[in-house]
């Protein structure tokens, strides 16, 4: 069975400074992974996504992200955060023979962005 | 193209009460997904379907029935809504390819309360 941990559930940093949060997941077979945010309110929407092309994904919004597979990480970075990146932030791993039987999430990272 | 659509935004229920939750996407997505979302858990599967006629349970299947009679449809049932039901609720789809690399559309969610 596939699981993902994400550590911190909130994550406090200053605005123009580095973000970093962390994924770490379990797989019985290569993974796929997925960074999701949701805005207040609203539903989900994908950051970026590792599906064994390249292990440093860039996505939207200025966010990135390097599978290390030595580490079964996937932390998502950003050089310098904006007030705009506060959101809840998931990690989200699909196994790669399972079909389409849906993601399994991470309990989710607050980002609360400091002035 | 309005992608993933839900109805309604909110709703609060009386124990016992049952009600369905309606969610269409107009990507002509094969595979759809219901979620709950439960606060500091993530995202949870309830049920998925691979088209028109095809369904499976997920996660926490227990007190939901779904259906899906056309490509674009995939309402969620509840027949006895108990407390434990109370949740956002979040209906996704995916790109004909399916699978594990597609990425997950996510509609706006759906508040519920039961009482």
């Amino acid at each position: 069975a596939q699981s993902v941990t994400q550590l911190g559930s909130h994550v406090s940093v200053s605005e123009g400074a580095l973000v970093l949060l962390r994924c770490n997941y379990s797989s019985s077979v290569p993974p796929y992974l997925f960074w999701y945010v949701q805005y207040p309110n609203q539903g989900l929407q994908l950051l970026l996504k590792y599906t064994s092309a390249a292990t440093l994904v860039k996505g939207i919004n200025g966010f990135e992200a390097e599978f290390k597979k030595s580490e079964t990480s996937f932390h998502l970075t950003k050089p310098s955060a904006h007030m705009s990146d506060a959101a809840e932030y998931f990690c989200a791993v699909s196994d790669l023979g399972g079909g389409a039987d849906g993601l399994t999430f991470g309990k989710g990272t607050h980002l609360i962005i400091q002035p | 193209n309005a992608g993933v659509t839900q109805t309604p935004k909110f709703r609060i229920l009386k124990i016992g009460q049952s009600m369905t939750l309606q969610c269409t996407q107009d990507m002509n997505h094969n595979y759809m997904y219901w979620y709950r979302q439960d606060p500091g858990m993530g995202l949870k599967l309830i049920y998925y379907s691979v088209g028109a006629g095809i369904t499976d349970k997920g996660e926490v299947p227990n007190g939901y029935n779904v259906s899906r009679s056309t490509t674009e449809d995939f309402p969620l049932r509840l027949e006895l809504a108990a407390p434990s039901q109370t949740s956002v609720y979040f209906c996704a789809s995916s790109s004909p390819g399916g699978g594990g690399t597609d990425t997950q559309y996510f509609g706006p969610g759906t508040r519920l309360t039961v009482l």
